[in-house]
């Protein structure tokens, strides 16, 4: 399976400040995808990042509070925008083994908003 | 759009026993069904998965079950070792949906030796 890094891998930040998170794949992929895990929780699709056009959001999740990049085949970042203590979770990206339907996590990045 | 149950939201059992993990769909077109393993600090691992068009699929101490007219399929780990505790998610994918996985609650085993 592909290997995937992201940075950072956490961060403590103040509500109103907005930070971006990074996602490296080491193979080109064509599906990689964004998702939120709250404490606790399960795991919630924000977006499918798209290389060369704007990202395909789920409902609940809007591109001004969660933009997002997709330059190239092996990277991709989101943006947690102007956040406030409810942002607080891990977020994740995936990707998926191209044409398989399976689907490859990252190792996370564990967001904390004072 | 699909919808995915699972059952039950923690489960504890004894080295040596078996554990059992349910999951229900509500899609009927959903025809990938992964689970994924995930430790307490870590990222979810994919452990197994299973297709439509397949009724059972086996990986040493572990299985998957599918019932396609019920809408259900069900993780089985037999001969449980504590390293085996961990959260379990099942997913369910809608193959035309562009590889939208849609995750069910979680199940936290717990495996005492």
């Amino acid at each position: 399976s592909a290997v995937i890094s992201q940075k950072p891998s956490r961060d403590i930040c103040q509500r109103g400040t907005s930070l971006t998170i990074q996602c490296q794949v080491d193979s080109q992929v064509t599906m990689m995808f964004w998702y939120r895990q709250q404490p606790g929780q399960s795991l919630t699709l924000i977006a499918t990042a798209n290389q060369g056009s704007e990202a395909t959001y789920e409902s609940g999740f809007v591109i001004d509070k969660f933009p997002i990049s997709r330059p190239n085949l092996t990277f991709s970042t989101l943006t947690v925008s102007n956040m406030s203590p409810e942002d607080s979770s891990i977020y994740l990206c995936s990707v998926e083994q191209t044409g398989t339907d399976t689907q490859y996590f990252g190792p996370g990045t564990r967001l904390t908003v004072l | 759009g699909e919808n995915v149950e699972q059952h039950p939201s923690t489960l504890s059992v004894q080295e040596g026993d078996s554990a059992v993990i349910k999951c229900t769909y509500s899609d009927s077109a959903s025809n990938y069904f992964p689970w994924y393993k995930q430790e307490l600090g870590k990222r979810p691992q994919l452990i197994i998965d299973i297709r439509s068009n397949v009724g059972e699929k086996k990986d040493q101490r572990i299985a998957v079950t599918l019932n396609k007219t019920a809408k259900h399929f069900s993780l089985h780990i037999t001969e449980t070792q504590p390293e085996d505790s961990a959260v379990y998610f099942c997913a369910a994918l809608r193959y035309n949906q562009g590889g939208k996985l849609i995750f069910g609650q979680g199940t936290e085993l717990s495996v005492k030796p």
